[in-house]
């Protein structure tokens, strides 16, 4: 059974603050790792999918980093707005994966307060 | 952009009916993917399928089955319906040399009564 947690589990923010959270999936058997935003009623959007260790992927003011080795990533947002409240999902991709199914974390729930 | 489409959007069963969920990939997509989503918890993926052939297999129970046809749609089939089917139903799709990038169609909610 794969393991990817998620931290923390919410998420309270000042509006033009900085923030960061964790996911956390097995090291070995690594394909790729993807980041998704998740808003109430809408379908997940995919945000980053990183593959190689090291990896830092940029959008805008989202970035996230890859650490294969010790099975970790990080997704950052800088200077916060109420847009960006909703659910980040991680999720793992298993090798000889490219047609398998997302084992996802159960994400962390992102609130900016104005 | 064309994005995934599915139908119904809402779906009312009662206990014991079958029913069918449709997905339509993002044209040029080779593999779709079915997830479950249950009140309050992470998508779980139930299957997918590569150019029509079964390709991952995840905890889809054995009253469900699916299929990807010659145009790349999927059909979803629940037959035996209990209550704790009830649960939103997203389909994906991706193109498989993409490092398994899948992109999520709008879900399917299905209660059943």
């Amino acid at each position: 059974i794969l393991n990817v947690e998620q931290s923390p589990q919410s998420l309270h923010v000042q509006e033009g603050d900085s923030t960061n959270f964790t996911c956390s999936f097995p090291s070995s058997n690594f394909y790729a790792l993807h980041w998704y935003r998740w808003e109430t009623a809408k379908s997940p959007e995919a945000l980053f999918v990183m593959t190689l260790n090291g990896d830092e992927k940029k959008k805008g003011r989202i970035s996230a980093t890859l650490n294969t080795k010790e099975g970790y990533s990080y997704l950052y947002i800088k200077g916060s707005q109420p847009e960006d409240s909703a659910t980040y999902l991680c999720a793992f991709s298993k090798a000889g994966g490219g047609a398998d199914g997302l084992t996802f974390g159960k994400g962390t729930h992102l609130i900016i307060q104005p | 952009a064309a994005g995934v489409i599915q139908s119904p959007r809402h779906l009312i069963k009662e206990k014991r009916e079958t029913a069918t969920l449709k997905c339509y990939p993002i044209p040029r997509h080779d593999t779709v993917y079915w997830y479950q989503q249950g009140p309050g918890q992470d998508p779980q993926f139930l299957i997918s399928f590569y150019e029509k052939m079964q390709s991952d297999k995840g905890s889809i129970p054995d009253r469900f089955s699916a299929q990807q046809f010659s145009d790349y749609h999927s059909e979803l089939n629940m037959s035996s319906l209990e209550l704790g089917d009830s649960a939103l139903y997203f389909c994906a799709s991706s193109l498989v040399a993409a490092y398994n990038e899948q992109f999520f169609g709008p879900g399917t909610r299905l209660t059943v009564l």
